[in-house]
């Protein structure tokens, strides 16, 4: 695709219910990253797939948050359970060169009730 | 551990005029990349400019450039003829190429507010 697709872009969900974030990659990159960006917070890298292996998973907050991604492309991140402290716009970034830098997506905005 | 810091939470510059935002970073590496990034209200992260430790020459993106000081470790952004567009969180991130995930160390932003 000509950009990095997230969806859905808004979701409103309650506590303790599971979620299901997508993302759709640029098409060719094989790199692709997850970040969390809380309220007035910078971005925090929770993380990184080169293909459809994970070699860095080391900024995933706790066992309730997963992500896998399939063929190379389409990443989802999940989270279990959600908690109040979840609320959050959770980006999603592909790139083809460590050098160009990232393209993002526009992002989900998760709040949960 | 590496950081990034963005110690200007907040800025206002009036339209036309060329505002400087900073960044320092801390890291004991001596090859890496550096990166500006604008984030305007649609969420939507935008390269702004991107800057290779190697290479002694500011970079340069029409109307931004920057001030790459290695021994200060310092990357700061200038936005000059501002314009009402540019009003947005800006982000100064950081990578490193050993790292082998290439993962960004981002500061925690600057908004810019352009005033007509």
């Amino acid at each position: 695709g000509a950009g990095v697709s997230q969806s859905p872009s808004n979701k409103v969900t309650e506590k303790g219910k599971d979620v299901e974030l997508r993302c759709d990659p640029i098409s060719g990159h094989t790199a692709l990253y997850w970040y969390r960006q809380s309220l007035g917070q910078g971005l925090e890298f929770l993380i990184y797939f080169q293909g459809n292996s994970a070699p860095d998973k080391s900024g995933l907050p706790s066992d309730r948050f997963s992500a896998e991604r399939t063929g190379g492309s389409v990443s989802t991140l999940t989270i279990q359970r959600t908690q109040q402290e979840d609320s959050a716009v959770y980006l999603c970034a592909s790139s083809y060169t460590h050098r160009d830098g990232y393209t993002f997506g526009s992002g989900t905005r998760l709040t949960v009730v | 551990a590496q950081t990034v810091t963005q110690s200007q939470p907040e800025m206002s510059v009036q339209e036309a005029e060329t505002v400087t935002l900073s960044c320092t970073y801390d890291t004991s590496e001596n090859n890496y990349y550096l990166f500006w990034y604008k984030q305007p209200p649609s969420r939507q992260m935008i390269l702004v400019i991107r800057q290779e430790a190697y290479k002694q020459q500011n970079a340069t993106e029409n109307r931004f450039s920057v001030n790459f000081q290695k021994a200060a470790k310092s990357f700061s952004l200038k936005i000059s003829d501002s314009q009402l567009g540019d009003t947005a969180m800006y982000f100064c991130a950081f990578t490193l190429p050993t790292s082998g995930t290439y993962k960004y160390i981002f500061g925690t932003g600057t908004r810019l507010k352009v005033l007509a």
